[in-house]
């Protein structure tokens, strides 16, 4: 079963404009972390932002935010003032159980976005 | 942050022959790697768990005699791809993660092309 759903599969934002890119997630485990991550047409992963399950205030890190919504199980990414830069792929992913190096990661089917000029 | 290096970026190889990736972490020691596999235009998928010193554990339907996994080293771990063929053409990416932190280090990843 999908434990990572990204509804979106492609965004437009206009330059210098807000984007809100959503994740909801499926987890019995009261202990899990939320990752976003960024993947430009080179591959590799950039690391956005985490969110794990317990902390109280949303996650922010410079431009990116992290709306979390424990009860309605979402944690939808929000980048504010988008840059050309910006526009890559962006996946959703879920750490289950508490922070051991060996908890797995895995990841939803990604949100493509295009930051028009 | 950390650095995890992967390598080779790029490999062509002709079908019926092995490929070997390896990640490294460069400035911590990983007792876990993990190993995924990116299909174009679509998300990763984890296709096993390498621990260091044992067996590396296999996601359902990811076949352990073709895609052999060895962790020999803390900083190190390799994945080999046995008797290509065009369908493993892919692109493979490896990740660590630092005992007590949060974030997963990715590598660079391996773009695969068997021909």
């Amino acid at each position: 079963a999908q434990k990572i759903t990204q509804t979106q599969p492609g965004m437009f934002v206009q330059e210098k404009e807000a984007v809100t890119l959503d994740c909801t997630y499926d987890t019995s485990d009261p202990s899990y972390g939320l990752f976003w991550y960024k993947q430009p047409s080179s591959g590799e992963m950039i690391f956005l932002i985490y969110q794990g399950s317990y902390d109280q205030q949303n996650a922010t890190e410079g431009r990116y935010s992290l709306n979390f919504q424990k009860a309605r199980k979402s944690a939808n990414l929000v980048i504010s003032a988008s840059q050309l830069g910006d526009s890559a792929m962006y996946f959703c992913a879920m750490r289950e159980g508490r922070e051991t190096s060996y908890d797995k990661v895995i990841f939803g089917p990604g949100t493509s976005l295009s930051v028009i000029p | 942050g950390a650095v995890v290096s992967q390598h080779p970026s790029r490999v062509i190889c002709k079908s019926g022959t092995s490929v070997k990736i390896e990640c490294r972490s460069l400035d911590f020691q990983a007792t876990t790697m993990f190993w995924y596999r990116q299909f174009p235009k679509q998300s990763l998928m984890l296709m096993a768990t390498s621990n260091e010193g044992s067996k590396a554990t296999y996601e359902q339907g990811v076949e352990k005699d073709k895609f052999l996994i060895n962790h020999a080293s803390l900083t190190l771990s390799t994945l080999t791809v046995t008797s290509a063929h065009p369908e493993d053409s892919s692109f493979y990416i490896c990740s660590a993660r630092r005992q007590g932190n949060t974030e997963a280090f990715f590598g660079q990843g391996t773009r695969l092309t068997v021909v």
